[in-house]
């Protein structure tokens, strides 16, 4: 099974709207890495979190990630068609250099 | 600073041929790891490089290969090419030490395998 499940696995939001992913390990998280790609190209990094609680914000992206380190949540506010693409989270589970990732989740932001 | 560059950035090879792919890492970043991306597995580690040194490698088979230079450039090689091998080819650097996992994408290669 999936070490990181991530969920929904798409979203289409009208512009303007607020939107959450989530992010959920069956292993305790030492960080939690959140990128951005657009379809066919590299991975944009977003934002790193490694505390338990610890939330961050870039622009209107806020994540945040549990007091257990097993989930975390990408929160985008008022969303723009800038925002369209495909969010991953990449976890450090201890397994040695290699960043695990969930399958993404897919964003259509409409007019 | 420039960033991670890929090349090719797009090949199409047919079954049974290998192929050879580049990664120039951020100046200064020591670490490599290389990636496959597919529609049906996701984003899958294949390996990490440390000054020259592997330090892990993902659930791959031999066929899949890789090695990294002085300068820090690496390089993954895939020989016996299999339809199933088309895919998204990623490689990201980073410092590597605490902030190891802080890794910086290149735009990838595209493989193809007829």
């Amino acid at each position: 099974s999936q070490e990181l499940e991530q969920s929904p696995q798409s979203l289409i939001v009208q512009e303007g709207k607020n939107l959450t992913i989530n992010c959920t390990s069956s292993k305790t998280l030492y960080g939690l890495y959140w990128y951005k790609q657009k379809y066919g190209e590299g991975l944009i990094f977003l934002m790193m979190l490694q505390k338990g609680g610890e939330e961050k914000s870039h622009e209107k992206i806020t994540a945040k990630l549990d007091e257990k380190k097993q989930q975390s949540s990408l929160h985008i506010t008022a969303s723009q068609p800038s925002h369209a693409g495909i969010y991953l989270c990449g976890a450090d589970t201890g397994s040695g250099y290699a960043l695990n990732f969930g399958k993404g989740t897919s964003l259509l932001v409409t007019p | 600073k420039a960033g991670v560059t890929q090349t090719p950035r797009y090949l199409i090879k047919t079954r049974g041929q290998q192929v050879t792919l580049s990664c120039s890492p951020i100046s200064g970043h020591r670490s490599v790891s290389w990636y496959q991306q597919t529609p049906g597995q996701g984003l899958q580690f294949l390996f990490e490089y440390f000054s020259e040194t592997q330090r892990n490698k993902g659930n791959f088979p031999g066929r899949f290969s890789g090695r990294q230079f002085s300068n820090s450039r690496s390089e993954m090689n895939v020989s016996t090419l299999e339809l199933g091998d088309s895919a998204l080819y990623l490689c990201a650097s980073s410092l590597g030490g605490t902030r190891h996992y802080e890794q910086y994408f290149g735009p990838g290669t595209r493989l193809t395998v007829t």
